[in-house]
């Protein structure tokens, strides 16, 4: 059953809008949230992260959005540039010590960004 | 340069004879996990390795071995192959101080395999 989930496999964007792509969880102790990005051929690179004590992290043209109530997170792009076209994969991690360092991902988003 | 290592890049083989993927990394990083990637399932994690000697199940170990005998190398050891395990296969790194340090990791260029 999986714990984290990315509902959209696909989204399509115009170059210079914006970019939002959604992730759900189900596991009410994670408490630690991350977003990587994956080109083709190549392994995932880090992207932006955010703790659950905080509901907004911001770098650059990235930004997540946590709310915890509902279980959600979002991952916002402004604007969003033909590069930013890759697979970008939810991730998240709860702090129990047994399971520091259980990372659970998503199914991922294919964003690509066109001209 | 920086960087996680993984060996083979391709590699096809038969159902049953043992094969090893081999993961180096040069950053002294405490962590290291293995992961496949198939579609429509996302990533999900092996094993991980918090420290030399240091091994603790992911979502999916069954049928997968590994082994941290030292810092910088973390084999992936399939013992008997199966198709299921066909896959694309990614090793990870990353220091293991603190939890933001554990959890945004380093991955290697990825493992084709391919199990006949």
């Amino acid at each position: 059953d999986q714990q984290v989930k990315q509902n959209s496999p696909s989204l399509s964007v115009q170059e210079g809008r914006i970019s939002i792509l959604n992730c759900d969880y189900t596991n009410s102790m994670f408490d630690y949230f991350l977003w990587y990005k994956k080109y083709p051929a190549e392994g995932p690179t880090f992207l932006i992260s955010i703790s659950s004590i905080k509901d907004k992290n911001e770098d650059g043209r990235f930004t997540v959005f946590l709310n915890k109530s509902a279980k959600h997170l979002s991952l916002h792009i402004v604007p969003s540039q033909p590069g930013d076209s890759a697979v970008y994969f939810c991730a998240a991690s709860e702090a129990r010590g047994s399971t520091l360092g259980r990372l659970y991902f998503g199914r991922g988003t294919q964003l690509t960004v066109w001209p | 340069e920086a960087q996680v290592t993984q060996n083979p890049r391709y590699l096809i083989t038969v159902t049953g004879k043992k094969l090893t993927v081999t993961c180096s990394q040069n950053m002294n990083h405490e962590y290291m996990s293995w992961y496949r990637q198939d579609p429509g399932l996302g990533l999900r994690q092996i094993y991980y390795s918090m420290n030399v000697e240091v091994t603790d199940k992911g979502d999916v170990p069954e049928g997968y071995k590994v082994s941290r005998k030292e810092k910088r190398n973390f084999p992936l050891i399939l013992e008997s192959p199966s198709p299921n395990q066909t896959s694309l296969y990614f090793c990870a790194s990353t220091y293991g101080t603190g939890r933001r340090a554990i959890l945004e990791q380093f991955f290697g260029p990825g493992t084709r395999l391919t199990v006949l």
